[in-house]
C-alpha cells in the first residue's frame, strides 16, 4: 500500500538528548513536510522540502534540523536547543503542483521526561 | 498573505442532527481549499477539497463543503451526524506562490452527542 510511515508512535527523551524522528513515504512525491501539533494551536510548519538535498525553515525551525538524501524519506532531529519539545509530530507529502492535497503520516508522540 | 480561520474551537451536535462547521479564507487570488479530520492521536485523512471546479464539493462520509468567494467562505457541512463523525476537522488553504505550502486553521473539535 502507498502512504507515509513514521517511526516511532511514541517516543521518549531525556532533556539535553538529540532524538531523530523517521518520516518515508512510497508515494513519490516531490514534496514533504514536518508539522508540530499542540493543543488548541493547529498545525505548525517546521520544515519543508520540495526537491531532494533542499529544504526551507517553516515558522518554527529553531531547535530542530531536518535532512532530504532521498526522495522518500525526511528524518526530523528535536535538538536540545528545542525548548519545548513535547508535542505531536507530523510528516506529510505532496507531489509538489497546484490544487493537490498532503498525505500525512499516522505522527510520533514525543515526550521529554 | 493567504490565512485561514476557523470560527468556533467547539462544536457540540446531537446524533441524527445537521453538522456546520465554519471556515473562512484570506486569499489574493483563486486558492485550493481543504478539510481534513483527525481522531486522536491519529494522523490527518482529507475529506473534501476545492481546486476551482464545481463550487459545490462532495467528500467521504456524507460530508460536503461550499466555496463561496464573495463570502470568503469554506463551511463544512453534513445533514445527519454520526457518533463516529466526533473528531478534530481541519480547514487548509494551499500556498502556491513560489513554494508550495499549506496553511491550516487551528481546528474545530466536533462533539456528537448521543
Amino acid at each position: 500500500d502507498g502512504g507515509i510511515t513514521q517511526s516511532p508512535k511514541y517516543l521518549f527523551r531525556k532533556e539535553g538528548q538529540n532524538v531523530t524522528l523517521s518520516c518515508e513515504q512510497n508515494l513519490n512525491h516531490d514534496a514533504m513536510y514536518w508539522y508540530r501539533q499542540d493543543p488548541g494551536q493547529g498545525l505548525r510548519l517546521i520544515y519543508y522540502s520540495q526537491i531532494v538535498n533542499d529544504f526551507q525553515k517553516g515558522d518554527i525551525a529553531e531547535g530542530y534540523s531536518v535532512s532530504r538524501e532521498k526522495k522518500e524519506s525526511f528524518p526530523l532531529t528535536v535538538t536540545s536547543a528545542q525548548k519545548n519539545p513535547t508535542a505531536f509530530y507530523l510528516c506529510a507529502s505532496s507531489n509538489g503542483q497546484g490544487n493537490t492535497e498532503a498525505f500525512f503520516g499516522q505522527g510520533t508522540r514525543l515526550t521529554v521526561v | 498573505a493567504q490565512s485561514v480561520t476557523q470560527l468556533d474551537s467547539h462544536v457540540s451536535v446531537s446524533e441524527g442532527t445537521p453538522v456546520l462547521l465554519r471556515c473562512n479564507y484570506s486569499s489574493s487570488y483563486s486558492p485550493s481549499l481543504f478539510w481534513y479530520v483527525q481522531h486522536p492521536n491519529k494522523g490527518l485523512q482529507l475529506l473534501l477539497k476545492y481546486t476551482s471546479a464545481a463550487t459545490l464539493v462532495k467528500g467521504i462520509n456524507g460530508f460536503e463543503a461550499e466555496f463561496k468567494k464573495s463570502e470568503t467562505s469554506f463551511h463544512l457541512t453534513k445533514p445527519s451526524a454520526h457518533m463516529s463523525d466526533a473528531a478534530e476537522y481541519f480547514c487548509v488553504v494551499s500556498l502556491t506562490t513560489g513554494t508550495y505550502k499549506y496553511i491550516f486553521g487551528t481546528g474545530t473539535r466536533l462533539k456528537v452527542l448521543a
